[in-house]
């Protein structure tokens, strides 16, 4: 079984400001990990994946993510936020054999300007 | 490269009556998802193609709910007696082949069951 928890729904930074949205998974296979972003009222975009390759995995929009199996955990990073980084962060689980992906509940990021 | 196509954006029914939405994948993906998000929440696994194949149905997927891909291309959602509970955003997804985990989504069908 897989599972992933997103730890805080809201997170407001300053514009200029890091960035950091928390995700803990749990996975009883190698896990799969991805970040997408959801912008109002449209589909899921791909921000980054890992895939048990480079644990520092870097993604598009200035966004990277690590892989660190001792605490479970793959959280998401950007140095500078900017306005346009306004949206919904889902953090989803697949595995080795597993077809779907399980996502976490998202966080809401807001950029103050 | 046109990505996942989904249609209707929006469809706005009384409860008991049926729907059927219809999600065209990226070309050559072979693999075809549904899923379903409703607010403040993560997507949910409905259920996967491979090809024309139904390989797995979540318990999500009630028997009100029928999905199909009858030539391996595009791919329909029907819901049979809908209820308000149907409310939600329903999102497809495809991937290109096994061992590509990373799926790629539409702009999904948003439902309002009055």
């Amino acid at each position: 079984a897989q599972s992933v928890t997103q730890l805080g729904s809201h997170v407001s930074v300053s514009e200029g400001a890091l960035v950091l949205l928390r995700c803990n998974y749990s996975s009883s296979v190698p896990p799969y990990l991805f970040w997408y972003v959801q912008y109002p009222n449209q589909g899921l975009q791909l921000l980054l994946k890992y895939t048990s390759a480079a644990t520092l995995v870097k993604g598009i929009n200035g966004f990277e993510a690590e892989f660190k199996k001792s605490e479970t955990s793959f959280h998401l990073t950007k140095p500078s936020a900017h306005m346009s980084d306004a949206a919904e962060y889902f953090c989803a689980v697949s595995g080795v054999g597993a077809q779907k992906l399980v996502f976490g509940q998202g966080t809401r990021l807001t950029i103050n300007p | 490269d046109t990505g996942v196509s989904q249609d209707p954006r929006h469809k706005i029914t009384k409860r008991g009556q049926n729907v059927t939405f219809r999600c065209d994948p990226i070309s050559e993906h072979n693999r075809l998802y549904w899923y379903r998000q409703t607010l403040g929440q993560g997507p949910e696994f409905l259920t996967y193609f491979q090809n024309e194949a139904q390989l797995e149905k979540s318990r999500l997927l009630s028997d009100r709910f029928s999905a199909e891909r009858p030539k391996g291309s595009f791919s329909t959602l029907e819901i049979q007696r809908t209820e308000q509970g149907d409310s939600a955003m329903y999102l497809c997804a495809s991937s290109p082949r096994a061992q590509v985990y990373e799926q790629y989504f539409g702009p999904g069908t948003r439902l309002t069951v009055t």
